[in-house]
């Protein structure tokens, strides 16, 4: 079956970087797309990024623009989200889900469990 | 990109039908049908329930249906039950000039 498994929990302080995992397994990694969404405490979805593991194409959100990175390594079926420069607001819980190979726009019917990262000075 | 348009907050008695709104532009939920709906429970990850407007994914329940009209989609629950009480959120792609998705700011549907 479909799973994607999440990094731990991280505490960083501000400015730093994190950088969260996504393992896949239960299908063909290089067949599908990752996308990433985050939820800060309380709040909504927000939809932070998208990387093809297909052919490593790239969109992120115009907002974290600079700040954000997406990578994938197709040899353990891993991808990768990382985030620099952090502030208070980008606590949340961050979620990676299965997507298209090809381009944005599609549906997440395959979710990981989600990692939470605290800033915190 | 702004997020999409949705109540805050709905509610039903057990056995009724409800619908949550899901208000966009013409420049994402009014140009592509691509609008899809998730279910979120307290601590728990988003679950798709309705994809591309209209589709039901392999087991989610007939009670679940959506629709689009203009820049609105609509998710309708009917025969509310206990279990259907959580967040909703829509989705939507927004465009290819941004090659961005939007959610909108989520819906609590409290069940009485």
């Amino acid at each position: 079956q479909v799973q994607l498994v999440q990094s731990g929990a991280e505490v960083k302080k501000p400015g730093a970087s994190v950088k969260v995992s996504c393992k896949a397994s239960g299908y063909t990694f290089t067949s599908y797309g990752i996308s990433w969404v985050r939820q800060a405490p309380g709040q909504g979805l927000e939809w932070m990024g998208w990387i093809s593991a297909y052919n490593g194409n790239t969109n992120y959100a115009q907002k974290l623009q600079g700040r954000v990175t997406m990578t994938t390594d197709t040899s353990t079926s891993t991808a990768y989200m990382e985030l620099r420069s952090l502030r208070s607001d980008d606590t949340a819980v961050y979620y990676c889900a299965r997507d298209n190979p090809y381009q944005v726009g599609s549906n997440y019917a395959y979710w990981g469990q989600g990692t939470l990262v605290t800033v915190s000075s | 990109q702004s997020a999409l348009t949705q109540p805050a907050s709905v509610s039903g008695s057990p056995g009724q039908s409800i619908t949550i709104s899901c208000t966009g532009t013409s420049s994402d939920v009014g140009s592509y049908n691509l609008v899809s709906w998730y279910q979120q429970h307290p601590g728990k990850a988003p679950k798709l329930m309705i994809y591309e407007v209209s589709k039901r994914p392999s087991g989610v329940s007939n009670r679940f249906s959506g629709s689009k009209s203009g820049n609105t989609a609509s998710l309708t629950i009917s025969g509310l039950q206990a279990e259907d009480e959580a967040d909703y959120y829509c989705c939507s792609y927004a465009g290819s000039s941004t090659f961005e998705m939007v959610f909108g700011g989520g819906t609590k549907l409290t069940v009485l």
